[in-house]
């Protein structure tokens, strides 16, 4: 069975940092590219970054771009987002998601069931 | 970056059938065949229900279908059931490893 935990949300004042884990397990991870996607409370999907399963493809949203770091650790099977200098519009559940196929650019089928990340002074 | 245009909210009755569209522009939807469904009910996590436009993973009913015409992917639901309602979000690939979300339509069952 496939398994995302996340990790490492909460609550943090702009400007500052935060690093999100996820835990993957029930798949082999080293062959799928991964996602992070968030929804702000009460609002719809963004999606906001994607790394390759060898990391040497990865993509990220125009409103995260040069703030936002994301990686893997194969060897863990685990993902992480790096997110510095946080505003309060990044305020939302981050939610960790595997791509669905090993060959096309493949977007999210199994989903974590996300950490809450709250951006506020 | 543009968010796909979903409308908000659609309705219909039981039995009936209902479609959703997903409009993007020719650098997403009209450029890869790689247009993605979800299901998502309130405080639950979104479901995968078709992708590559028309495909639907295993385990998803076939009263679910897609099809895509242009820059404009489409959702129908057959036979719609009560516990079809929820938030329905489309997704395309746009490119340089990047994807993109609809906004969402809320479907009500009446």
């Amino acid at each position: 069975e496939v398994q995302l935990v996340e990790s490492g949300g909460g609550w943090v004042q702009p400007g500052r940092s935060l690093r999100l884990s996820c835990a993957a397990s029930g798949f082999t991870f080293d062959g799928y590219s991964m996602h992070w996607v968030r929804q702000a409370p009460g609002k719809g999907l963004e999606w906001v970054s994607s790394i390759s399963w060898q990391s040497a493809s990865i993509g990220y949203a125009d409103s995260v771009k040069g703030r936002f770091t994301i990686s893997r650790d194969n060897a863990k099977n685990s993902l992480y987002l790096q997110m510095n200098s946080l505003r309060a519009e990044d305020t939302a559940l981050y939610y960790c998601t595997k791509g669905y196929s090993v060959v096309v650019p493949a977007s999210p089928d199994y989903w974590g069931q996300g950490t809450l990340v709250t951006v506020s002074s | 970056q543009s968010a796909l245009t979903q409308p908000a909210s659609v309705s219909g009755s039981p039995g009936q059938s209902i479609t959703f569209s997903c409009t993007g522009t020719s650098s997403d939807v009209g450029n890869y065949n790689l247009v993605s469904w979800y299901q998502q009910h309130p405080g639950k996590a979104p479901k995968l229900i078709i992708y590559e436009g028309s495909k639907r993973p295993s385990g998803v009913s076939n009263r679910f279908s897609g099809s895509k015409s242009g820059n404009t992917a489409s959702l129908t639901i057959s036979g719609l059931q009560a516990e079809d309602e929820a938030d329905y979000y489309c997704c395309s690939y746009a490119g340089n490893n990047t994807f993109v979300f609809g906004g969402g339509t809320k479907l009500t069952v009446l």
